[in-house]
């Protein structure tokens, strides 16, 4: 069956801090693995894209990194800000035919002053 | 450039009533896709058409749920009788092809009394 699975489910973190998310996934044929930020009542925006044979990536404060062979992710946010807060969604894409995406549950992250 | 604009961004509606949702793509894509996300859930895909065709309505409900994209107009998708399980946030994404990154709304959170 093909799954998401991210942990913590929350935290808590103050500002100024680091953290990192984690995506395990059992997602085949893997395509690509994106990862969403999704603030409070808005719809999810891309914040990096990974491919097989990417390891890392980074977009600013955000990297994020992959493991294909473990089938594992992960987001690491630095020097963490108030605007942080959100929840990170991991989402695999299954190759071939069309775009059909496989979300994890998200990670809802709290910064706090 | 216009986003993927859903509305109404909050809708209300009693058991039994019908609930319509639209969603208009960004400019120039031609491929929508519908998800529903439950309160500590991840979004789970519900149905993908291009325009004027459903090309997969494997995430949908066979009973009271429909989707349609005429070739003229958003996207519309429509619950029937609505029971207070139908209450979630319904996101809509689209994509200038079938197999290019997918672009989200801000949502439809529906709620049945």
């Amino acid at each position: 069956k093909n799954q998401v699975e991210q942990s913590p489910q929350s935290l808590i973190i103050l500002e100024g801090k680091n953290c990192t998310l984690q995506c395990n996934y059992t997602v085949s044929p893997f395509s690509n693995l994106r990862w969403y930020k999704q603030d409070t009542g808005r719809g999810p925006v891309s914040l990096t894209i990974m491919t097989f044979s990417e390891n890392t990536k980074s977009n600013g404060r955000y990297t994020a990194t992959l493991d294909a062979d473990t089938k594992q992710s992960s987001l690491h946010i630095t020097a963490s800000q108030l605007s942080d807060s959100a929840s990170y969604i991991c989402v695999v894409r299954i190759s071939g035919g069309y775009n059909k995406l496989i979300f994890g549950a998200g990670t809802r992250l709290a910064v706090h002053p | 450039n216009a986003g993927v604009m859903q509305n109404p961004r909050h809708l209300v509606r009693r058991r039994g009533q019908e609930a319509r949702l639209r969603c208009s793509p960004m400019k120039g894509h031609s491929h929508v896709y519908w998800y529903r996300q439950l309160p500590e859930e991840g979004l789970k895909f519900m149905v993908y058409l291009q325009k004027e065709n459903i090309i997969d309505e494997s995430g949908m409900p066979k009973e009271r749920f429909s989707a349609e994209f005429p070739k003229e107009g958003p996207s519309i998708l429509r619950i029937q009788q609505v029971v207070r399980g139908d209450s979630a946030a319904y996101f809509c994404a689209s994509s200038e092809q079938g197999d290019q990154p997918q672009h989200f709304g801000d949502g439809t959170r529906l709620s049945i009394l």
